[in-house]
């Protein structure tokens, strides 16, 4: 089946520092792909859709330049939330919808547990 | 505003019997239904679909029923299995977007 691979899998920084994750389709080619992130307890919010060689587009809410997304190939998606703060910290999880299809479900990476000290 | 909803955060179940898992939706709009099922420390795993314009769709243990008039989705899991406890994302997608529920965690009991 479809593989989507998220990297790293755990990430504990300083505040102000900034984390960039990684998203990529290991058997497929995706046009699109999407960021989530996740509260406890809480449903996956869409934080923004990434399409590759265009900018991306955020949902309301999300502060662009906080979260800096890079969809440079058909395979890689990548997250950066610059100058994290604790409050960031949270679970991300990027999925990827395959290209060329009238319509295919998301295939979901593992996520990102994000904390910020 | 939650457009998916699960009302339900936790469903307990002996092993064999029937698991029910329920989802509510708000936008007539959703062209399709996907239920996905999630292990701890990993990413939602996509189980089953159903378009719009079906009201059933089986595919071994695990059956998906629309009613679109009640704006009402449920997960059908027979027999229930021990492997199956997990926690489980109803979503609807409009073919742009996709909005999750807020989960149903599984407990199938030996």
């Amino acid at each position: 089946g479809a593989v989507v691979s998220q990297h790293p899998s755990r990430v504990i920084c300083k505040s102000g520092t900034s984390v960039k994750i990684e998203c990529r389709s290991l058997d497929f080619q995706a046009t699109t792909m999407f960021w989530y992130r996740q509260f406890p307890k809480q449903s996956l919010m869409l934080m923004a859709t990434s399409n590759e060689g265009s900018k991306a587009t955020y949902e309301q809410g999300v502060e662009k330049d906080k979260f800096l997304i890079n969809h440079a190939s058909l395979t890689l998606s990548t997250l950066t939330v610059t100058s994290a703060h604790p409050e960031d910290s949270s679970f991300y999880i990027c999925s990827a919808r395959p290209r060329d299809t009238v319509w295919q479900p998301q295939h979901f990476g593992d996520g990102t547990r994000l904390s910020i000290l | 505003d939650q457009q998916v909803k699960q009302n339900s955060p936790s469903l307990s179940v002996q092993e064999g019997r029937i698991s029910i898992l329920n989802c509510d939706y708000t936008n007539s709009m959703f062209d399709y239904f996907l239920w996905y099922k999630k292990y701890p420390a990993e990413g939602p795993t996509f189980l089953i679909s159903i378009s719009s314009i079906k009201d059933k769709n089986e595919d071994g243990r695990f059956t998906v029923f629309l009613n679109k008039s009640a704006k009402h989705l449920s997960l059908h899991i027979v027999p229930s299995q021990p492997g199956d406890s997990a926690v489980y994302f109803c979503a609807a997608t409009n073919f742009n977007k996709f909005y999750f529920g807020s989960g149903t965690k599984l407990n199938v009991k030996p």
